[in-house]
């Protein structure tokens, strides 16, 4: 069956830190990925999405950045962290029917 | 663009009452419909979806959703709620054109309360 990991569970980071969150996904291949922020009262926002190594979608500008160095890792990195980066990230992947699958998510605070 | 609206941020219930969240959507062609709910603690997960034929969908838990086209609409119902259904309550609407690449978007969540 399939399994998705996040790392770290919580981060707390001070504002202009650098910062880089992994998920793994286990159990399929070339799965499409998927990185969202969650924060209070605003739902689920896609900030990036992967269709295979290398190839990552933008949907928000911001001073967020994805890489996906293999075909099962996602990665989510800043090189300077905003107080306004703080919120609850996911990843997710797709499965056959559309149906995405989330992970257990990181709380990151920045201050 | 396309947005998603759940009309209720919060509810408070008490158990054995009746739930009904709202959810309506923006978007004129063919979609794939979705509502996930997150438990205190635990991952967001799939409580039921639509992608076609019967409109009236069932789910786990009891929970059940009605895809109404001509008012752009999946509520989400349950008739008698138990206190393990406090959780936050996400539609999620995924439109069905050739660059969507699986994207959902989702509304802002409901955070239901049911007490004992």
């Amino acid at each position: 069956s399939q399994t998705i990991h996040q790392w770290p569970a919580t981060l707390v980071q001070p504002v202009g830190s650098p910062l880089s969150l992994e998920c793994t996904v286990e159990g399929t291949s070339n799965p499409n990925l998927y990185w969202y922020r969650q924060a209070a009262g605003r739902g689920l926002q896609l900030l990036f999405y992967s269709v295979g190594i290398g190839q990552i979608s933008s949907e928000v500008p911001q001073n967020l950045s994805a890489s996906r160095p293999q075909d099962r890792q996602f990665i989510l990195s800043s090189k300077k962290l905003l107080l306004s980066d703080s919120g609850f990230y996911l990843c997710a992947w797709r499965g056959k029917t559309d149906t995405q699958y989330f992970g257990p998510g990181t709380r990151l605070t920045v201050l | 663009a396309q947005s998603v609206s759940q009309h209720n941020h919060h509810v408070i219930l008490s158990e054995a009452a009746s739930l009904e969240l709202g959810c309506n959507y923006s978007y004129g062609g063919t979609v794939n419909l979705f509502w996930y709910v997150q438990y205190p603690g635990q991952h967001l997960q799939l409580l039921l979806k639509y992608f076609s034929g019967d409109p009236l969908v069932k789910g786990i838990k009891g929970f059940e959703a009605e895809f109404i086209k001509s008012k752009f609409s999946f509520n989400l119902r349950k008739p008698s709620v138990q206190w393990s259904d406090t959780a936050e309550y996400f539609c999620a609407v995924k439109t069905l054109t050739t660059d969507s690449w699986g994207k959902l978007q989702f509304g802002a969540g409901t955070q239901v309360v049911v007490t004992p």
